[in-house]
């Protein structure tokens, strides 16, 4: 069935440094990809998308590209804050059946 | 915010008894899903119900069920609770046609 592995966490990272968090998946078809963000104590928020290979999705100063020939849909900033410490979640959805496959999930804590 | 709304925020009760948890799709949202977030299992997805007919399942137990009723809210319906069933239920919505879902600020529920 479909899968999503993701970094291990926790990331630890001072202000203005940049960030990668990894995330590659198994999937039969075409899924698309998705990062979700969830601050402590609230729901997840979605950050960005891509529905086919090669595009980028792009939010807040957050990007990743859908990499098709690595399986890969990595998490990119150019600069963290603070106010980014939160656990980031990459997901596919499967457009056949709809429901989100989720990864396990990496906290990234931002020290200033 | 999402536009997604869930009742209660907290639940606690005790084993072997039922709970009802309740969502609210976005406004124009035909499709609710309903997903499960435990520290042993991460997010998994339980439930879809678009536009009042269940649409797919994931890992659901029997003890749990979910309808969709024609204001498009959705209730997940949980009985004989076992302690391990503890966790933040999500519920999400989705528009037809679109690969998005909104999540929900989730219900924490916890069986003593």
């Amino acid at each position: 069935g479909d899968s999503v592995t993701q970094m291990e966490g926790p990331v630890t990272l001072s202000e203005e440094a940049f960030l990668t968090i990894n995330c590659t998946y198994t999937a039969t078809g075409y899924p698309s990809l998705f990062w979700y963000v969830q601050y402590p104590g609230e729901g997840l928020q979605l950050l960005l998308k891509a529905t086919k290979a090669d595009d980028k999705g792009s939010n807040k100063g957050f990007e990743a590209t859908y990499r098709k020939e690595t399986t890969s849909f990595h998490l990119e900033k150019g600069s963290v804050q603070v106010s980014d410490s939160a656990v980031y979640f990459c997901a596919l959805l499967d457009t056949g059946r709809r429901a989100l496959t989720f990864g396990s999930g990496t906290r990234l804590q931002v020290q200033p | 915010d999402s536009g997604v709304t869930q009742t209660p925020k907290h639940l606690i009760t005790a084993t072997g008894q039922r709970v009802t948890l309740r969502c609210s799709p976005r406004s124009g949202d035909l499709s609710v899903y309903w997903y499960q977030q435990s520290l042993d299992q991460g997010l998994q997805f339980l439930i879809q119900y678009y536009n009042g007919e269940e649409r797919a399942k994931g890992n659901i137990l029997e003890r749990f069920s979910a309808q969709q009723f024609p204001d498009l809210h959705s209730e997940l319906n949980l009985s004989s609770l076992e302690l391990g069933d503890s966790a933040l239920y999500f519920c999400a919505s989705s528009r037809q046609g679109a690969y998005e879902q909104y999540f929900g600020p989730g219900t924490r529920l916890t069986v003593t």
